[in-house]
């Protein structure tokens, strides 16, 4: 069965720290998505990055990286140089070919970024 | 380009009520899929409406129902409200069905928060 686990409920950073994010998917599907969502206080769940599970580069969008581990079916994301603005609960998120692509959530993990 | 907009985003019924809540797409999408976010169950998948017709649907009860309209704008439906309803609804468009599958990936509202009293 489909399942996202994000064992990190809460994690603390100082500013201009670096912080990673970690997320440990289950699918016995071969195509699939892997999404890093953001929700910050006003509710709107914002994307941030996106893998394909045919794709073997990591990618680097700014301060975000995202770290894709097929072997043990991590998908880990990486804040750089963070910021308070980046104060929120994160989202990890599977879809794949046999549920209709329907977005599966991981429980979230909130980050709090102290000056 | 306007975001993806559900109205109301407060809402306050009584058990036993019904309650419609509103998504508006962003232009272009065609996609409108809800999502009910509570502390206990987290993120759980609603239903996904593609072109007027109701492609995938979650594991909820009937009470929970909903429709799209030609414009792609999307309705939810929740009858005989109960406590455990109270929870924050959103809703998220996409170009084409599903969500990363084809391209795409989703872009949410900013919910629609419902009390339950």
């Amino acid at each position: 069965a489909q399942k996202v686990t994000q064992a990190q409920t809460e994690i603390s950073v100082v500013e201009k720290g670096d912080v990673t994010l970690d997320c440990v998917y289950e699918t016995r599907d071969t195509t699939y998505y892997l999404f890093w969502y953001k929700q910050p206080p006003s509710g709107e769940l914002v994307f941030l990055i996106r893998r394909n599970s045919f794709d073997e580069q990591n990618e680097i969008s700014g301060r975000y990286s995202r770290n894709f581990q097929k072997s043990t079916s991590s998908f880990n994301f990486t804040i750089t140089a963070s910021q308070v603005v980046d104060s929120a609960v994160y989202f990890c998120a599977l879809s794949e070919a046999g549920s209709s692509y329907k977005l599966i959530f991981g429980s979230g993990t909130r980050l709090l970024v102290r000056p | 380009k306007a975001g993806v907009t559900q109205t109301p985003r407060y809402l306050i019924k009584t058990r036993g009520q019904q309650v419609t809540l509103s998504c508006s797409p962003i232009s272009g999408h065609r996609s409108v899929s809800w999502y009910q976010q509570t502390p206990g169950q987290g993120l759980q998948f609603l239903f996904e409406y593609f072109s007027e017709t109701q492609r995938n649907k979650g594991n909820f009860p009937g009470r929970f129902s909903g429709r799209q309209f030609s414009n792609s704008r999307s309705e939810m439906n929740v009858s005989t409200l109960e406590l455990g309803d109270s929870a924050l609804y959103l809703c998220a468009s996409s170009l084409g069905l599903g969500t990363g599958g084809y391209g795409t990936e989703a872009f949410f509202g900013q919910g629609t928060r419902l009390t339950v009293v």
